[in-house]
């Protein structure tokens, strides 16, 4: 399996413009997160969903910041108008499936995001 | 008080030594997991657990729920070790609390 993908790798964009940042997660895998970090806030998770359903978004900053899962196997977060105290690592993130240890967790390599 | 505590914050050590890294929580979970974060970025999975201990080639991980103390330990120590280390307590649901991490290296 080719593991949790992200892309972009990196991005730098001008604040007010729209980011948008897309994950696949590992097949069969029925959560998936969305986590970001920064220096000096650490790692937190923004939102997470369970069979494509969002459960807990209560982590996403504000309104500017929005997730989707239409199917199974694609996700995005998307930022709209960024700035730049939004530039962080974001890290998606899968788990659950057969054949895996139920709740561990997957990690993608990020998304570079920079605001300029 | 943070909810999450990891202790040491920074530890150097020589390849080999038997290294400890604590990690005490205030709130009830269901899980704990370890991370661990290479220079590169990248996250990577090392356990989950609920109770008693866990073993994966040199590292081992404990927990004691009562005390909510984890510990991960590594034994015979080797530079490639080198990385973050991250406690992450599981909450509600699936939600994780992030400890700040405690950055090894290991000297050869």
């Amino acid at each position: 399996d080719a593991g949790v993908i992200q892309s972009p790798r990196h991005e730098v964009t001008e604040m007010g413009q729209e980011v948008t940042l897309r994950c696949k997660p590992i097949s069969g895998h029925n959560s998936l997160f969305w986590y970001r970090q920064t220096m000096m806030r650490g790692l937190e998770l923004l939102i997470y969903f369970n069979n494509n359903v969002p459960i807990d978004d209560s982590g996403m900053p504000e309104d500017r910041f929005s997730a989707k899962m239409p199917n199974a196997s694609f996700s995005t977060l998307k930022i709209q108008p960024s700035e730049p105290r939004d530039s962080a690592v974001y890290f998606c993130a899968s788990s659950g499936g057969s054949g895996s240890v139920a709740g561990e967790l997957f990690f993608g390599e990020g998304s570079r995001l920079t605001v300029l | 008080k943070n909810e999450v505590e990891q202790s040491p914050q920074n530890l150097t050590a020589q390849e080999g030594e038997f290294i400890t890294i604590n990690c005490s929580y205030s709130v009830g979970i269901s899980a704990l997991h370890w991370l661990q974060q290479h220079p590169g970025g990248g996250i990577v999975s090392l356990f989950m657990l609920s109770s008693g201990k866990k073993k994966h080639g040199r590292l081992i991980a404990t927990i004691n729920i009562q005390e909510k103390h984890s510990s991960l330990h590594i034994t015979a120590s080797h530079p490639r070790d080198s990385a973050v280390y991250i406690c992450a307590p599981q909450t509600s649901g699936s939600r994780l609390t992030f400890g700040e991490g405690t950055q090894l290296t290991v000297n050869p």
